[in-house]
């Protein structure tokens, strides 16, 4: 089984300061994990995504996860938020088990996080 | 290129009616999966679609069905609407059947009165 969680529901930050965004996951299996952004009535866009590289993840506009296997985590970071970041962030786990994935992605509850002037 | 193109955008219906919800993957995507998110809530894993088979089901009862054309294009039918069933279903493709990162739609947002 697999799952995921985001320790917070809200997160607020003033503009020019950085943004963590945290995750944590469980899996049975070598996990292949990532990040969503949604904008208001908009669809998910991929920011970032680790799949057994590299485990520090470089994404669009600026954003950066580290996986920790010790610590199942895949926390998102910025170092100076702008006001264009404000939208909702979704983690998400997959898994590949004996090389085989059916595609399934679990999403966290979300994170929204609300940037100020 | 296009992305993934979803139709209609926005759906009244009334209980008890029908739906069909329509999804167009990016070229060259072979694999479309469906995911249905309730107000307040992360997606929820409906369907995947890979080379026009069902790969996976999440957990939703037999009103829920899909299925993939030869195009890769792919239709999500839902009978008997509940209120509950009021959600945003988004489509994504992927160029394969492992998970290389999907691409979503835009969304139908339902709503059931």
């Amino acid at each position: 089984a697999q799952s995921v969680t985001q320790l917070d529901s809200h997160v607020s930050v003033s503009e020019g300061t950085p943004v963590l965004l945290r995750c944590n996951y469980s899996s049975s299996y070598s996990p292949s994990l990532f990040w969503y952004v949604q904008h208001p009535n908009k669809g998910l866009q991929l920011l970032l995504k680790y799949t057994s590289a590299a485990t520090l993840v470089k994404g669009i506009n600026g954003f950066e996860a580290e996986f920790k296997k010790s610590e199942t985590s895949f926390h998102l970071t910025k170092p100076s938020a702008h006001m264009s970041d404000a939208a909702e962030y979704f983690c998400v786990v997959s898994f590949n088990a004996g090389g085989t994935s059916y595609g399934k992605l679990t999403f966290g509850q979300g994170t929204i996080l609300t940037v100020h002037p | 290129d296009a992305g993934v193109t979803q139709s209609p955008t926005h759906l009244i219906k009334t209980r008890g009616q029908h739906v069909t919800l329509r999804c167009s993957p990016i070229s060259g995507h072979k694999s479309v999966s469906w995911y249905q998110q309730v107000l307040g809530q992360g997606p929820q894993f409906i369907f995947q679609y890979y080379e026009k088979e069902e790969r996976g089901r999440g957990n939703f009862p037999d009103r829920f069905s899909a299925r993939q054309f030869p195009n890769y294009s792919s239709e999500l039918n839902v009978n008997a609407l509940l209120l509950g069933d009021s959600a945003l279903y988004l489509c994504a493709s992927s160029p394969r059947d492992r998970t290389y990162g999907y691409t979503f739609g835009s969304g139908t947002r339902l709503t059931v009165v």
